[in-house]
């Protein structure tokens, strides 16, 4: 079965500094890969999705990047984090099979900004 | 703008009633699907309904779409306490990769 992994769970940074969250895949193969913001608990905000390694677009130009250097690894970074870069950040995958695109969420990292 | 939003923002209701929310949209879409979110958790998928679809069932849950009033529904019968959560209607539209477009969810709580 698949299963997605996100770490770490929570995280508290000082504005300014950087940042790293990771996104894991396992048991399936060329998945389509999302990264999401979720403000105050309501509607998600799609922030970055890839279709293959190292292929990457962006949905809101911000001060936020993502990278995808293996096929089942998924990574939303920051050279320098803003306040309002706070939120709850949430990957996810799908399979694009018969265009249903359902997506599988990981459990998601609480990010709060000092 | 969101594609999906949905009405009410929150609901309050005692168990073994029935839950409705609604979603709008405003472009074609390919399909769309219902996710809950328990606090602070991630999404779950509930249900997808295809643009060529009217009505769909799982469970308990009971999907209708209605492309002409760009407008779904999901009813959630004999509610449980453990039904509290957000849930929430995205939208996929054809040329997308799959990209899912989120409305603001519903709140539910289902008192015991």
């Amino acid at each position: 079965s698949q299963t997605i992994h996100q770490w770490p769970a929570t995280l508290v940074q000082p504005v300014g500094s950087p940042l790293s969250l990771e996104c894991t895949v396992e048991g399936t193969s060329n998945p389509n890969l999302y990264w999401y913001r979720q403000a105050a608990g309501r509607g998600l905000q799609l922030l970055f999705y890839s279709v293959g390694i190292g292929q990457i677009s962006s949905e809101v130009p911000q001060n936020l990047s993502a990278s995808r250097p293996q096929d089942r690894q998924f990574i939303l970074s920051s050279k320098k984090l803003l306040l309002s870069d706070s939120g709850f950040y949430l990957c996810a995958w799908s399979v694009p099979r018969h265009l249903s695109y359902e997506q599988y969420f990981g459990p998601g990292t609480r990010l709060t900004v000092t | 703008s969101q594609q999906g939003e949905e009405d009410p923002q929150a609901l309050s209701i005692q168990e073994g009633e029935n839950a409705t929310m609604n979603c709008s949209y405003k472009t074609s879409i390919n399909n769309l699907q219902w996710y809950r979110q328990n606090s602070g958790r991630g999404l779950v998928h509930l249900i997808l309904i295809r643009s060529n679809e009217r009505e769909k069932h799982s469970g308990r849950l009971r999907v209708t779409l209605d492309t002409s009033k760009k407008s779904s529904s999901l009813l959630i019968t004999a509610s449980r306490a453990a039904d509290t959560a957000s849930y929430f209607c995205a939208t996929v539209v054809r040329t997308s990769y799959g990209k899912l477009t989120f409305g603001q969810g519903t709140i539910l709580t289902v008192h015991p």
